[in-house]
């Protein structure tokens, strides 16, 4: 099946740091990806959407600012956290999907940010 | 716009006992549902999907679910549940006319907690 590479997997790092996340389809061009933020024992929030080559379409409430998403190929969309703070804490999972609109969203194993 | 709501927040089932995860939906167009597993400080993986034709979808792992148009409902059954699928499920919908750029709306997720 359809697989999702998101990388790091956990990070601690200090406040006031920029983290950045990678999120990759191996086996097949993602036309559009999604990044979510989870809050411990509740659902998946979505932050934006990003469509390959163009800017990332944010949620409202999310700031663009903030949590900067590139898309710059079919295969790869980063998340970048900038001066990040304790609030930012949280988990974060990216999904793609590929051509088609009734593809489901594959979904990346999720990134751990905890800032000290 | 589409909507989707979990009734049960957490689903406590001893071992083989059968076990049915609810979820109803709102929406004005016609619709795709799905259903993902999230193990902890996972990503989500898709269990199953109803796109169209027959309305019960079968996983491989012995979980169905039956879309019911007239209620509005996807509800996850599985005749005899184990210690394994102790997990986060969380139903979601797209509806059929949206973009393929249109993200799935999640339901806020039932911890299925199987004891023996």
């Amino acid at each position: 099946g359809a697989v999702v590479s998101q990388h790091p997997s956990w990070v601690i790092c200090k406040s006031g740091t920029s983290v950045k996340i990678e999120c990759r389809s191996l086996d097949f061009q993602a036309t559009t990806m999604f990044w979510y933020r989870q809050f411990p024992k509740q659902s998946l929030m979505l932050m934006a959407t990003s469509n390959e080559g163009s800017k990332a379409t944010y949620e409202q409430g999310v700031e663009k600012d903030k949590f900067l998403i590139n898309h710059a190929s079919l295969t790869l969309s980063t998340l970048t956290v900038t001066s990040a703070h304790p609030e930012d804490s949280s988990f974060y999972i990216c999904s793609a999907r590929g051509t088609g609109v009734i593809g489901p969203q594959h979904f990346g194993d999720g990134t751990r940010l905890s800032i000290l | 716009a589409q909507s989707v709501t979990q009734l049960d927040s957490q689903v406590p089932v001893f071992e083989e006992a059968p076990v049915e995860l609810r979820c109803n939906y709102s929406s004005s167009v016609s619709v795709y549902l799905f259903w993902y597993v999230q193990y902890p400080n996972q990503g989500l993986q898709l269990l199953l999907k109803y796109l169209s034709g027959s309305t019960l979808v079968e996983s491989i792992n012995g979980f169905e679910a039956e879309f019911n148009k007239s209620q509005t409902s996807f509800h996850l059954r599985k005749p005899s549940v184990h210690i394994s699928d102790t997990a986060e499920y969380f139903c979601a919908v797209t509806g059929k006319s949206n973009q393929a750029g249109t993200a799935l709306i999640f339901g806020k997720g039932t911890t299925l907690s199987v004891s023996s």
